[in-house]
């Protein structure tokens, strides 16, 4: 089965630059979440959607960032203008919503901002 | 205040040995689940084990159990027989019913296992 899948792997930009992230959840989940993960502040969640709808987004650190899920089969992570302080690992996961359900990482985003 | 605590940054254990790996959480709410990940230095997240806090028994997936201890909060996951392999960041999860689908993740600790 596929698992949760995120492009690019890896992305250097320099500063300023529009950076989009992009994730296609497992066929079926209807949650999807996308996460930061750095050395100072460990794994941080972004926003959460639920049937394409976000849910909760007060982990989006400020306007410069933004979210969407046009469909139940993707979703995109923004960030205009891009900032140094910006670069971290991006994850996206989903998960079917129940109880007792693992939230299923993609292999994540490498993103350097120069 | 911090809903996950890891307090061991960092462990040491031999091959073939047991290693736990401990995890304290703060919630007030009754149901809630307890989640460990496994995150290797190619940096994917792996779903370990499950605890459910109505879960009468603790939880065991092969080498992997918990060792939960509702009323002190706690939720240590212990490895059997270490391999090489288990070196890795480990990360202690929660979510808790009264907030959704949020996940609260632990600092993580990392594990080396010596040869």
């Amino acid at each position: 089965d596929a698992g949760v899948i995120q492009s690019p792997r890896h992305e250097v930009t320099e500063m300023g630059q529009e950076v989009t992230l992009r994730c296609k959840p497992i066929s079926g989940h209807d949650y999807l979440f996308w996460y930061r993960q750095t050395m100072m502040r460990g794994l941080e969640l972004l926003i959460y959607f639920n049937n394409n709808v976000p849910i909760d987004d007060s982990g989006m650190p400020e306007d410069r960032f933004s979210a969407k899920m046009p469909n139940a089969s993707f979703s995109t992570l923004k960030i205009q203008p891009s900032e140094p302080r910006d670069s971290a690992v991006y994850f996206c996961a989903s998960s079917t919503g129940a109880g007792n359900q693992p939230q299923h990482f993609g292999d994540g985003t490498r993103l350097s901002i120069l | 205040a911090q809903k996950i605590t890891q307090t061991q940054p960092g462990m040491f254990v031999q091959e073939k040995e047991a290693v736990t790996l401990d995890c304290t959480y703060d919630t007030s709410d009754q149901s809630y689940g307890l989640f460990w990940y496994k995150q290797p230095s190619s940096g994917e997240m792996i779903f370990l084990i499950y605890q459910g806090s109505y879960d009468e028994q603790n939880a065991t997936e092969g080498r992997y159990s918990l060792n939960f201890q509702k009323a002190r909060k706690s939720a240590n996951l212990v490895i059997s027989a270490s391999q090489l392999g288990d070196s890795a960041m480990y990360f202690c999860a929660m979510r808790e019913d009264n907030y959704g689908q949020n996940f609260v993740f632990g600092p993580g600790t990392r594990l080396s296992v010596l040869p």
